[in-house]
């Protein structure tokens, strides 16, 4: 059974502080992504990472950064959180469609980090 | 750049009857793939069904169709025979060809009564 995990369900956080989101899949994908969703905006992505040590921006990188060491993990780092960064944070993986030849390979997800900065 | 757009306000369905949730979608590129997710209260996103440009039938894949209409751009999930499990966020969302990454619409909302 394919797996995504994400290290906390909820966590809370004061403003300023460093925070890290850890997300491990097991299913061998090169690519894994870093989303935030807040109520009426959806899905917006932070940061893509389509191997190790590589990374892109997404829609929405400023306040963040990311770190991908090796295949399997993933990190969302806020340097300085603050209360905008309120919101909930959906790891995902998938294979690099453009090697698999497959437009039609989902993207897993994991079950979310809801984070509160106060 | 891709835009997925889902308008409905949150919808309420009875118990046992269909709902149809709109999804209109917006690309430049011949080659794409459209995908639907479920989003119950615990947050995880699950994969329902996937719809590609050139397939020539419409998806199915239990209770859940999509209902594709290429040249109106448009790809609507219809669930059949509504469950109290199917409460939930469903999203929309597309990849052009060879692209890894999705762009999602904002959501609706779904309440199944009994």
């Amino acid at each position: 059974d394919v797996k995504v995990t994400q290290s906390s369900r909820y966590l809370v956080k004061r403003t300023g502080e460093k925070v890290f989101l850890e997300c491990v899949q097991d299913m061998d994908h090169e690519n894994m992504f870093w989303y935030r969703q807040d109520p009426g905006l959806g899905l917006r992505l932070i940061y893509f990472s389509y191997d190790v040590k590589m990374k892109e921006k997404g829609d929405i990188p400023e306040g963040y950064s990311v770190s991908r060491e090796k295949k399997e993990r993933f990190s969302l780092i806020l340097e300085s959180a603050s209360t905008n960064q309120t919101s909930m944070y959906l790891c995902a993986s998938s294979l690099n469609i453009r090697l698999a030849g497959d437009s039609s390979y989902e993207q897993y997800f994991g079950p979310g980090t809801r984070l509160t900065v106060t | 750049a891709q835009k997925i757009t889902q308008t409905q306000p949150g919808m309420f369905v009875q118990e046992k009857e269909a709902v149809t949730l709109d999804c209109t979608y917006d690309t430049s590129d011949p080659s794409y793939g459209l995908f639907w997710y479920k989003q119950p209260s615990s947050g995880e996103m699950i994969f329902l069904i996937y719809q590609g440009s050139y397939d020539q039938q419409n998806a199915t894949e239990g209770r859940y169709s999509l209902n594709f209409q290429k040249a109106r751009k448009s790809a609507n999930l219809v669930i059949s025979a509504s469950q109290l499990g199917d409460s939930a966020m469903y999203f929309c969302a597309m990849r052009d060809y060879g692209n890894n990454r999705l762009a999602f619409g904002k959501g609706n909302q779904v309440v199944v009564i009994p």
